[in-house]
């Protein structure tokens, strides 16, 4: 299993500019997860499905789109980048096991963005 | 909204030396796990305690719940090189299964 994979690995933005943040997993983990980090601090999560089709607002959501066509995919989309969002971008999975979450949630390598 | 504050910010510790961070909240926890972020890397999940008062140990690397479920410890005995990185206290924050991170205890060890 190649467990969560996130491309592009680095990116710098033009102000202004979009693009779409890749992650897929194969494990068949039906909540997905974005979240930012900003340097010395925790995640905070932008936003999650809970599987296909289903997605909805974290704590941060603001100027990012995100789609869920698929169980394996959930690409996070930038539109009209601002320097606030220069950060590092992790995609995480996880699952339910009757009502209680997965012990653990599995982060990709993560994709490191820079808007100048 | 709950958060739960994590001590000391830094620690530069001597190979060989013990290190512990805590992490506090000022509402119950239902759980509480804890992760860690080499420098240029991701999030691992290390460990999960949900149990009032529960003490669990991975080789060198202690864990400790409060009774009151508003506290808990990490703790490193004789640290070595490879304990380099961040640890984050975390729990699952909301019905959707989202971890709330604490913002972390930067370790370093100087050979």
């Amino acid at each position: 299993n190649a467990g969560v994979t996130q491309t592009p690995k680095f990116r710098i933005l033009k102000i202004g500019q979009s693009m779409t943040l890749q992650c897929a997993q194969d494990m068949n983990h039906n909540y997905m997860y974005w979240y930012r980090q900003d340097p010395g601090m925790g995640l905070k999560l932008i936003y999650y499905s809970v599987g296909a089709g289903i997605t909805d607002k974290g704590e941060v959501p603001n100027g990012y789109n995100v789609s869920r066509s698929t169980t394996e995919d959930f690409p996070l989309r930038l539109e009209l980048a601002a320097p606030s969002q220069t950060s590092v971008y992790f995609c995480a999975s996880g699952f339910l096991s009757g009502t209680v979450f997965s012990n653990e949630q599995f982060f990709g390598p993560g994709t490191r963005l820079t808007v100048l | 909204g709950q958060q739960v504050m994590q001590i000391p910010q830094y620690q530069h510790v001597q190979e060989g030396e013990d290190f512990t961070t805590y992490c506090n909240s000022s509402t119950t926890l239902s759980n509480i796990q804890w992760y860690k972020q080499r420098p240029g890397g991701h999030p691992v999940f290390l460990i999960q305690l949900v149990k009032s008062g529960e003490v669990k140990k991975q080789k060198r690397l202690t864990f400790q719940f409060g009774e009151a479920k508003k506290n808990s410890s990490l703790h490193i005995t004789a640290t070595q090189t490879t304990d380099v990185g961040t640890y984050f206290c975390v729990y699952y924050g909301g019905s959707q299964g989202n971890l709330i991170f604490g913002k972390g205890t930067k370790l370093s060890v100087k050979p």
